[in-house]
């Protein structure tokens, strides 16, 4: 089982649908947990941090399933600049900041 | 703030050839930067986690004489591909944190072909 799990789509969605998608990972020990979104050959950029109780900004939403160890991202109203791969990241364990990364989910906002 | 510098953006590269990165963070302090290689649609990969001052730490299977880190000051790391070939070839991209809870601030990568 990878470290960190994520569906690679790619999801066709059109603009101003709502879209969530979810990422597994196997160490229960982990604290930390973000998503990333990455554009075709850019670099990544942190989207946001995921805190337990869930965390809103504007369009996007996130969840931490501490249980299940799962976290989710749900954007809603979505605009074609929404397009891009959103990676699903998660520190190593405990205070060990060494990042463990998803291999993304592909996103494409239609018009 | 938190910004990283990475340069060079995109290199070619003859067979053979060296080939040095550079990492700065530019409005804060990094005592800890890491390395990440990223094979076209693949995940992030992280190559060594770089320690001003002291050795980088490599990760199983990333040959350290072949990837040479350098962090010679809180502000710079460098990474040199020594005698690079084509299955070199990679997107490179280094990061830094100001605070594990803040996330990580990255270059913006430097895209590296080796011919």
């Amino acid at each position: 089982r990878k470290e960190v799990e994520q569906d690679p789509g790619p999801f066709n969605v059109p603009e101003g649908a709502t879209v969530a998608f979810n990422c597994t990972y196997s160490n229960s020990a982990s604290q930390s947990f973000f998503w990333y979104r990455q554009d075709c050959r850019k670099e990544p950029k942190l989207l946001m941090s995921v805190y337990s109780s869930g965390n809103e900004d504007g369009r996007f939403t996130a969840q931490l399933n501490r249980a299940s160890q799962y976290i989710s991202l749900l954007i809603r109203d979505s605009k074609l600049s929404d397009s891009a791969t959103y990676l699903c990241v998660v520190n190593k364990g405990g205070s060990n900041y060494q990042l463990i990364w998803g291999a993304g989910t592909k996103l494409i906002i239609k018009p | 703030g938190a910004v990283v510098s990475q340069h060079p953006s995109w290199v070619i590269c003859k067979s053979g050839t060296s080939v040095k990165i550079e990492c700065r963070s530019l409005d804060f302090q990094a005592t800890t930067m890491f390395w990440y290689r990223q094979f076209p649609k693949q995940s992030l990969m992280l190559m060594a986690t770089s320690n001003e001052g002291s050795k980088a730490t490599y990760e199983q299977g990333v040959e350290k004489d072949k990837f040479l880190i350098n962090h010679a000051s809180l502000t710079l790391s460098t990474l040199t591909v020594t005698s690079a070939h084509p299955e070199d070839s990679s997107f490179y991209i280094c990061s830094a944190s100001y605070g594990a809870s803040y996330g990580y601030t990255f270059g913006s990568g430097t895209r590296l072909t080796v011919v």
